[in-house]
């Protein structure tokens, strides 16, 4: 198991509203990652956090919004909707913290945006 | 900024085997990851190279030439659950990993 949980799994919302995301890694990771995968697009980079800090950026409008709380829950926002954002959104942890590379990714939150 | 390539489809038989290429452009390279990715299914790690050479796990095989900016990834003895989508990820300085858009991979019988 991966130990990342992320709910809701499935949500649909219109044009113009916002959604909030979120995503738990099991005791002890501190570190979180989102990313956005559509088809063909491959898995979009967001946001990374550690300790409630955000350590990277990836390269979306600032829409896109994050956070991570002391116990390293985090959450994602995405205010103002548009269609092109329905998409997977994808949370990690990392293995121990030294292994990067190594990510454990929940099983998604799918967002249908009408 | 970096990129990376891969191809977006690759078909075989059960029992073939593949290679999936990966090219790379990127400053402060660590390492290059391969996740696999079932349909409606979470990506999962499948290997890491750091250094040049090949990396054997089971019938999967990962190879790295730093100097290349290449790698790839080999699965022997294909079968059918081998159909998936297929990831190639950097490792780099000052950046969290980053993923090219992925290998459909179809293995039919």
């Amino acid at each position: 198991k991966a130990g990342v949980t992320q709910t809701p799994r499935y949500l649909i919302k219109t044009r113009g509203q916002q959604v909030t995301l979120s995503c738990s890694p099991i005791s002890g990771h501190r570190s979180v990652s989102w990313y956005q995968q559509t088809p063909g697009q491959g898995l979009q980079f967001l946001f990374e956090y550690f300790s409630e800090t955000q350590r990277n950026k990836g390269n979306f409008p600032g829409r896109f919004s994050g956070r991570q709380f002391s116990n390293s829950r985090s959450e994602m926002n995405v205010s103002t909707l548009e269609l092109g954002d329905s998409a997977l959104y994808l949370c990690a942890r990392s293995g121990r913290e030294e292994r990067t590379w190594e990510l454990f990714f929940g099983e998604g939150s799918r967002l249908t945006v009408l | 900024g970096q990129s990376l390539e891969q191809p977006s489809e690759v078909t075989a038989v059960e029992g073939a085997i593949v290679q999936i290429n990966c090219t790379y452009q990127t400053s402060g390279f660590y390492g290059l990851s391969w996740y696999q990715q079932h349909d409606g299914g979470a990506p999962t790690f499948l290997s890491y190279n750091a250094l040049d050479g090949l990396e054997e796990t089971g019938r999967f095989s990962s190879f790295l030439s730093r100097s290349d900016s290449y790698g790839y990834l080999l699965l022997q003895e294909l079968q059918m659950k081998d159909s998936a989508s297929y990831f190639c990820a950097v490792n780099q300085a000052g950046t969290a990993l980053i993923f090219g858009k992925g290998t459909t991979l179809s293995v039919s019988s």
